[in-house]
């Protein structure tokens, strides 16, 4: 399984953007990033996911490296709710690839 | 729908003992995953079904582990003969394959079951 490194711990102000960093540097043509994170007592949820473009929805930004050795999941505005567990994936593209493999993901805090 | 649901939110057992997990997926979701997670670690994958087949179990799934899903719906996970080492919360997940090709397949995890071993 391809590799992802992460900071263990961010921390940031509420109402400021935070930038998530992710190298990747042994990631192929076909592997997929993906975001996840984990709010305190619960499951993880899903955050957004790239392949090579920059990619926007309601929750994050997701910026892609023009080599797509490193990805950087950005909040716009935090606040006290995004405080959780985030992790990088990287998802192979090709049947049977259908597990999630999770790192130690980046413990971000947020600060009022 | 209201998500994947987990049943029961909390175990606490006796070393020894049998414990049975139960995992209700989203209705139209063919897939469905076994994580495990210990304090301050990511999900560890332990298998994954499509419909009613097991199709890959991790190295962690000892034979204590067993998992099923016999009507491709519901899923239980039952350790037998807990170890203390057990404790851990116990993830399910669910997905479903009709986005396979645009690479989100995105999973929708439950809030897990918190097994505490004596």
């Amino acid at each position: 399984d391809a590799k992802t490194t992460q900071p263990n711990s961010m921390e940031s102000n509420e109402e400021e953007p935070v930038h998530l960093p992710c190298n990747h540097s042994t990631i192929s043509g076909t592997d997929y990033i993906h975001w996840y994170r984990q709010l305190p007592s619960q499951g993880p949820e899903y955050v957004i996911h790239g392949l090579t473009s920059n990619v926007n929805n309601r929750m994050a930004s997701l910026a892609i490296a023009e080599d797509r050795k490193s990805s950087t999941l950005i909040l716009h505005r935090a606040t006290l709710r995004d405080a959780a567990v985030y992790y990088c994936i990287l998802r192979p593209l090709i049947q049977g690839a259908q597990k999630l493999v999770f790192g130690q993901g980046t413990r971000l805090t947020i600060n009022p | 729908d209201t998500g994947v649901s987990q049943n029961p939110r909390h175990k606490i057992t006796k070393r020894g003992q049998n414990v049975t997990f139960r995992c209700d997926p989203i209705s139209e979701h063919n897939r469905l995953y076994w994580y495990r997670q210990t304090l301050g670690q990511g999900p560890e994958f332990l298998t994954y079904f499509q419909n009613e087949a097991q199709l890959e179990k991790s190295r962690l799934l000892s034979d204590r582990f067993s998992a099923e899903r016999p009507k491709g719906s519901f899923s239980t996970l039952e350790i037998q003969r807990t170890e203390q080492g057990d404790s851990a919360m116990y993830l399910c997940a669910s997905s479903s394959n009709q986005y396979y090709r645009s690479g989100a397949n995105v999973l929708t995890f439950g809030a897990g079951s918190r097994l505490t071993v004596l």
